[in-house]
């Protein structure tokens, strides 16, 4: 089955850091872009952050909002993709949700993981 | 970054209304404009691509058109479970940017 999955989430103090993961299976992992997008709750969708194929040497894009304090990796033996997220704010609480997009500009965010929450709160 | 801006915020229909939404984008995006479904407590879903392009297996009561800066999402006949929230989204520059969503509820 195509499909992704996020784990990782859960509750962290603000300043504190947290790595999501993304398991994929039933697609050649490796060839496509993939992407973060959140969802805070009762909100709506925000792109957080890109990881492109090695085909572009794995460059990666960020929102303002996150860029240097979010990362995203990935690691194509294992068909996975992570995100660290350090200096975590309130405004970070959201569903975290990966997504894949093709090479290129036309097919973006085809597919989407059943999302992972994370809440940033004392 | 481009703004895309939705109308309406929501909207009441029946079953069987012929359903617009309109998505303007502060300046041309080439037509690299996609649509989006999310039912609540669901993961959003792909409608459309580059405007106008049905994602496979998405009824064809669901069509996109426009250019430019100005697009719209169209259902022809609304089905009892089209009631869901629609986004646009625009990646023709970054950051890809999402419009505000439109809520389809049921009059």
């Amino acid at each position: 089955e195509v499909q992704l999955v996020e784990s990782g989430g859960g509750l962290v103090q603000p300043g504190g850091s947290l790595r999501l993961s993304c398991a994929a299976s039933g697609f050649t992992f490796s060839v496509h872009y993939l992407d973060w997008i959140r969802q805070a709750p009762g909100k709506g969708l925000e792109w957080v952050g890109r990881i492109r194929n090695k085909a572009h040497s794995y460059t990666t894009e960020y929102a303002a909002s996150v860029k240097d304090r979010f990362t995203i990796s990935r690691d194509d033996s294992k068909n996975s993709l992570f995100l660290q997220m350090n200096s975590l704010k309130a405004e970070d609480t959201a569903v975290y949700y990966c997504t894949r997009s093709t090479d290129g500009w036309f097919d973006w965010f085809d597919l989407w993981g059943q999302g992972t929450l994370v809440t940033v709160s004392s | 970054d481009i703004q895309m801006t939705q109308s309406p915020s929501a909207m009441s229909a029946s079953v069987g209304d012929r359903v617009t939404i309109t998505c303007r984008a502060s300046q041309g995006i080439n037509n690299y404009l996609d649509w989006f479904q999310q039912k609540p407590g669901k993961v959003p879903k792909r409608l459309i691509y580059s405007a106008s392009t049905l994602q496979s297996g998405v009824p064809s009561r669901f069509s996109g058109s426009g250019s430019g800066t100005e697009f719209t999402l169209t259902i022809s006949s609304l089905q009892p479970e089209d009631f869901a929230t629609y986004y646009c989204l625009q990646h023709n520059n970054y950051p890809p940017t999402f419009g505000q969503g439109t809520k389809v509820e049921i009059k």
